[in-house]
């Protein structure tokens, strides 16, 4: 079975601009969270979406935002980047939302921002 | 709110030589707690979790890791480490609230150095 797949891996964007990342999760699972990792703030939680809804946000700002489609697939927008957005970003799939539920990481995109 | 601890940032170990990576939470309500590895450039696998029962869990890679309430920590252990244990490992709780349950809440992590 395939597993998590998150496209680009690699992306550079300009101070100002907004970026798209897209999240494919294993084949069934229907909930995808998102993380941010960083040196210096480590890994937070952004948002889960379970059946195309927003189950859960964590404390970002409003400029990060996601969705999920009918397919499960997630993509997260980050508006008006900033160079702090520099980051590696994680998307994880479940079966469903739930602790009970092992959360299946995918490789990262690893966004910087000039 | 909920948080984690991870005591040490590095741990240097030789080969062979067992291990123990240190996690401490707090949290006003019942948690729900995880072991995360990391290799270099990649995602986070797995290790162990535990989520009720015996507190003493058993993960992959022969990682063990025991629940302790009193003392609200979630130490992680292996008898033996070797070479490829060498990778940053995160220790991580979850709890339920409002709708549902939380993300997951990390530690900043230990790095594990394995020496030959």
């Amino acid at each position: 079975k395939a597993g998590v797949t998150q496209t680009p891996r690699y992306l550079i964007k300009t101070r100002g601009q907004q970026v798209t990342l897209s999240c494919s999760p294993i084949s069934g699972h229907r909930s995808v969270s998102w993380y941010q990792q960083t040196p210096g703030q480590g890994l937070q939680f952004l948002f889960e979406y379970f059946s195309e809804t927003q189950r859960n946000k964590g404390n970002f700002p409003g400029r990060f935002s996601g969705r999920q489609f009918s397919n499960s697939r997630s993509e997260m927008n980050v508006s008006t980047l900033e160079l702090g957005d520099s980051a590696l970003y994680l998307c994880a799939s479940s079966l469903r939302t739930g602790v009970t539920y092992e959360q299946y990481f995918g490789p990262g995109t690893r966004l910087t921002v000039t | 709110a909920q948080s984690v601890t991870q005591l040490d940032s590095q741990v240097p170990v030789f080969e062979e030589a067992p291990v123990e990576l240190r996690c401490n939470y707090s949290s006003s309500v019942s948690v729900y707690l995880f072991w995360y590895v990391q290799y270099p450039n990649q995602g986070l696998q797995l290790l162990l979790k535990y989520l009720s029962g015996s507190t003493l869990v058993k993960g992959i890679n022969g990682f063990e890791a025991e629940f302790n309430k009193s003392q609200t920590s979630f130490h992680l252990r292996k008898p033996s480490v070797h070479i490829s244990d060498t990778a940053e490992y995160f220790c991580a709780v979850r709890t339920y609230s409002g709708g549902g349950a939380d993300g997951l809440t990390f530690g900043k992590g230990t790095h594990l150095i394995i020496q030959p």
